[in-house]
């Protein structure tokens, strides 16, 4: 099967460092991955989408990296922040956009 | 735009009970998505609308769910005859569906929590 597989772990950082998320798919090469926040009790908030022939997309302090050899994204946060702390969930998308398939997430606790 | 809104927010109901939520996508979208969340777990695809055309459901999507978009604005989820497994967030979103990149950016709404006793 077409998975998307996310750290279910929470991952603990002190405030200031570069936060590192992964996700890896197995299976297939999906023609798009995209990051989404969600907060306890709320819906998933759209951050970037990295095509397959792109390495790498950023946007101020975010970072999304697209291996294909490795069938790897990681999505990095530089300058974490305690505002950063939520739940970061990783999903492919069909060439056509017409449904994502997402992986568990990933928590991330952010320390002042 | 006010953004994809749902109603009700949260919903909690007997089993054996209907239950139905309602979506107002981000005006001008052409698509519309409703997935399922429960905790611990990411969303899963349920079902899908161009305009009101339901193009594809998810095997998830048992004949006790029925979801309409009569008009190819709002949209509607049905749930019939509740089961304590229908215990979930019910999430919508919507997108534009040009068919390119960036364009497609899918805008989900706060959810709607179904609780079934």
């Amino acid at each position: 099967s077409q998975k998307i597989e996310q750290n279910s772990e929470a991952l603990n950082i002190q405030e200031g460092k570069t936060a590192t998320l992964t996700c890896n798919y197995t299976n297939y090469s999906p023609a798009y991955l995209q990051w989404y926040r969600q907060d306890p009790g709320r819906g998933p908030v759209f951050l970037l989408l990295i095509r397959e022939n792109e390495k790498e997309k950023r946007k101020e302090r975010l970072k999304v990296t697209f291996d294909t050899t490795l069938k790897q994204s990681l999505f990095h946060i530089t300058a974490s922040q305690p505002a950063d702390s939520a739940t970061y969930l990783c999903a492919r998308v069909n060439t056509g956009f017409q449904k994502l398939v997402f992986g568990t997430g990933t928590r991330l606790l952010v320390s002042p | 735009d006010t953004g994809v809104s749902q109603n009700p927010r949260h919903k909690i109901t007997k089993r054996g009970q209907n239950v139905t939520f309602r979506c107002d996508p981000i005006s001008e979208h052409n698509r519309l998505y409703w997935y399922r969340q429960t905790l611990g777990q990411g969303p899963e695809f349920l079902t899908y609308f161009q305009n009101e055309a339901q193009l594809e459901k998810s095997r998830l999507l048992s004949d006790r769910f029925s979801a309409e978009r009569p008009k190819g604005s709002f949209s509607t989820l049905e749930i019939q005859r509740t089961e304590q497994g229908d215990s979930a967030m019910y999430l919508c979103a919507s997108s534009l569906g040009t068919g390119k990149g960036s364009g497609n950016t899918i805008y989900f709404g706060e959810g709607s929590w179904l609780t079934v006793v």
